[in-house]
């Protein structure tokens, strides 16, 4: 119930293409589906988020789709540059729980030049 | 402005040894997490406190494993007796009252023998 499901696992993307990851959940007492970027030997870091009540969220070249019918957000990153190569959790959280996430298992970007 | 600093970066202790690890939040911020991360099980929460007073330590591994947080400005986790089986990156997170995202300090890669 807890679950959030990320897939894929790795991904390999060309300098200018979009990487889409995606993640689903079970609990529909979930309400905030955050984002995080991390980089080698850093915290995560939290990248864009978004609320239920929208089913799209863009910021840059980043872009959350929330589908709460089928219980589906995913991240897409327009434009994708080496730099942004890094691990992308996805999470949730019941905003009665105090913010407690659960996080996806992550996704390993790798931009190439 | 600083972040949520952690200390040590990085610790290598042979098993049966006591470790402590160190965290100082995000000044004015209400709630404090640890975080444990791994391959195999990913970033899990093991403890959180608001104001200082432990909420939910259900993500506790076990008996081995304690938390404090004496003050608004420094909290403890410790190991006691370590086991090879935690090793793992350790994060500490800070976030303000309300709902706000949570502030990830560098994590603690800690490594037993």
């Amino acid at each position: 119930q807890q679950q959030v499901k990320q897939s894929p696992q790795s991904l390999i993307v060309q300098k200018g293409g979009i990487s889409i990851i995606n993640c689903a959940y079970e609990n529909t007492a979930f309400d905030y589906f955050p984002w995080y970027q991390q980089f080698p030997g850093k915290g995560p870091a939290l990248l864009i988020a978004i609320r239920p009540d929208v089913s799209e969220k863009k910021e840059g070249r980043f872009t959350i789709s929330f589908n709460k019918s089928a219980k589906q957000f995913s991240l897409h990153i327009m434009d994708s540059q080496p730099g942004d190569s890094a691990t992308y959790f996805c999470a949730a959280s019941n905003s009665g729980s105090a913010r407690q996430l659960t996080f996806g298992s992550g996704t390993q970007l790798t931009v190439l030049p | 402005d600083a972040g949520v600093i952690q200390s040590p970066r990085h610790e290598v202790t042979e098993m049966g040894q006591e470790v402590t690890l160190r965290c100082k939040p995000i000044s004015g911020h209400d709630y404090l997490f640890w975080y444990r991360q791994t391959m195999m099980r990913g970033l899990e929460l093991l403890i959180y406190f608001n104001n200082n007073v432990p909420i939910d330590d259900s993500g506790m591994p076990e008996d081995r494993f304690s938390a404090k947080m004496p003050n608004a400005s420094f909290s403890t986790l410790k190991i006691q007796p370590s086991e090879p089986r935690d090793s793992a990156v350790y994060f500490c997170a800070s976030s303000p009252a309300g709902f706000q995202p949570q502030h990830f300090g560098d994590g603690t890669r800690l490594s037993i023998l």
